[in-house]
């Protein structure tokens, strides 16, 4: 069983650009959820996705956007970065057959913005 | 809104020492409670975890107990090992399954 992956490992972008991170999420899962990891502090809650829908914000701006594929693979685009969005972007990906639907977490992907 | 709290500051012990590590939340209702932990370089794995009060959750050597009365989910190791060195996360589950995380404690076990 594959676990979830996400690419690039890390990337450096320059205020203004744009950005898009995938996430392939683990064998069996139709959920995948985007957490950003500021550093020093616990991963907020970007957004989830749940069979190519959308199924829940957090408090991020709609320059923060994604996409989730019919293979429930998924994206995260960032438009207009800024230094603040420098972070650790974790997916994590879960099965709503699960009576708890426990997540499980990629390595990341480090976003660095000059 | 539901909400992590863990006690401020890293932790620097020696092996084989005891671990604490407090946990408190609030929320309505009574969510699933979790502890992740974050080793360098690593995405967040699932320590142990509890889905109603009174559980006691393990793995590992850790513990920690659903405390309603106190909405308290404290972490606790009795031996630690310099391998137990990493970061770690309280977090509860709200809303459609999301997950809400304090801010981590880092552990450090010296030799």
């Amino acid at each position: 069983e594959t676990g979830v992956t996400q690419s690039p490992t890390h990337l450096i972008k320059t205020r203004g650009q744009q950005v898009t991170l995938r996430c392939s999420s683990q064998s069996g899962h139709n959920t995948v959820s985007w957490y950003q990891q500021a550093l020093g502090q616990g991963p907020q809650f970007i957004f989830q996705y749940y069979r190519e829908e959308e199924n829940g914000r957090g408090n991020f701006p709609p320059r923060f956007s994604g996409l989730q594929f019919p293979n429930y693979s998924s994206e995260l685009n960032v438009n207009a970065l800024e230094l603040d969005d420098s972070a650790l972007y974790l997916c994590a990906s879960s099965s709503n057959t699960n009576s708890y639907n426990e997540q499980f977490f990629g390595p990341g992907t480090r976003l660095t913005v000059l | 809104g539901d909400s992590v709290t863990q006690m401020e500051g890293p932790v620097t012990l020696s092996e084989e020492a005891f671990l604490t590590i407090n946990c408190t939340y609030t929320a309505t209702g009574y969510p699933s409670l979790f502890w992740y932990v974050q080793y360098p370089g690593e995405g967040l794995q699932l320590l142990l975890k509890a889905t109603k009060a009174d559980d006691k959750g393990s793995n590992k050597g850790f513990e920690a107990t659903y405390r309603k009365e106190t909405t308290s989910f404290h972490l606790e190791k009795g031996s630690v090992q310099v391998s137990d060195s990493a970061v770690y996360f309280c977090a509860l589950l709200y809303g459609n399954n999301r997950l809400a995380f304090g801010k981590g404690n880092q552990v450090v076990v010296i030799p």
